[in-house]
C-alpha cells in the first residue's frame, strides 16, 4: 500500500514568488492536513481538508491557501514568499479525520526561500 | 505561552537505559494524546495514542496521561540506538487538528 506522496521534495524560490506543493494521500483516505515544520516553531497546523471542504484552519496569513480535489489529492499554495516561509511542509492523511489522531505523514517538501 | 510545552533536548542516554519524555499542556479541552517519532529527513510516524487519563503499554513503550496535572509522558524501556529520533507529543480536542509539541531529540549511545 503506497504511503503519502509529496512533490516536489526540495525546492528553492526567491522572495515574492509563489509556490504550489502537492500531496497524494493513502488510497481510501479522505482527510488531508498540512503542517509547517521549522526548528524554532516546530510543527504548526496550516489547514485540513475533508471531502474537498476545508474543515479546519490554523493561524497562518491568507498567503497560505489550499484545496482538495475529488480524488482526495491536495495542493497548498504560498503566494508572495517571505524568507520566514522557509520550512519543511508536511502533508498527512487519515481515513476520516477522526479523533484518533492517527495521521500518516509524507516525507515533506523542503522549501528554501532566498 | 504555547499550548503544548516540550523540552527540546537533546537527551543522550546509553543503550539499555529507560528513557522518560514529557510534555505539559494548558488547554483542558484536550482529550486525545499522541506520541509521534520522527527520524531525520522523514515525516513523523504515530507511536502511541491514549484517550483521557491513564497508562497504555505497547512493547517497550508506555504512554502515561495525567489530566489533573496536564502532563503526559512516554517511557521507553531497554532503549536501543534505533530509538534515536525526535519524539513529538501531540494533543487533540473535539476538532480535528493536532497541536504538536516542539519535539525532544533523543540519542541512544551504543
Amino acid at each position: 500500500k503506497a504511503g503519502v506522496t509529496q512533490t516536489p521534495r526540495y525546492l528553492i524560490k526567491t522572495r515574492g514568488q509563489q509556490v504550489t506543493l502537492s500531496c497524494s494521500p493513502i488510497s481510501g483516505h479522505r482527510s488531508v492536513s498540512w503542517y509547517q515544520q521549522t526548528p524554532g516553531q516546530g510543527l504548526q497546523f496550516l489547514f485540513e481538508y475533508f471531502s474537498e471542504t476545508q474543515r479546519n484552519k490554523g493561524n497562518f496569513p491568507g498567503r497560505f491557501s489550499g484545496r482538495q480535489f475529488s480524488n482526495s489529492r491536495s495542493e497548498m499554495n504560498v503566494s508572495t514568499l517571505e524568507l520566514g516561509d522557509s520550512a519543511l511542509y508536511l502533508c498527512a492523511s487519515s481515513k476520516s479525520g477522526s479523533n484518533t489522531g492517527e495521521l500518516f505523514f509524507g516525507e515533506g517538501s523542503r522549501l528554501t526561500v532566498l | 505561552q504555547k499550548e503544548v510545552e516540550q523540552d527540546p533536548g537533546p537527551l543522550s542516554v546509553p543503550e539499555g537505559a529507560i528513557v522518560s519524555l514529557n510534555c505539559t499542556y494548558s488547554n483542558s479541552a484536550f482529550q486525545y494524546f499522541m506520541w509521534y517519532r520522527q527520524y531525520s529527513r522523514k515525516g513523523p510516524e504515530l507511536l502511541m495514542y491514549t484517550y483521557s487519563s491513564g497508562n497504555k503499554e505497547d512493547g517497550r513503550f508506555t504512554a502515561q496521561v495525567d489530566k489533573s496535572s496536564k502532563y503526559i509522558s512516554l517511557f521507553i524501556r531497554d532503549s536501543q540506538p534505533s530509538d534515536s529520533a525526535t519524539y513529538l507529543c501531540a494533543m487533540q480536542d473535539s476538532s480535528y487538528k493536532l497541536i504538536f509539541g516542539s519535539g525532544t531529540r533523543l540519542l541512544v549511545r551504543p
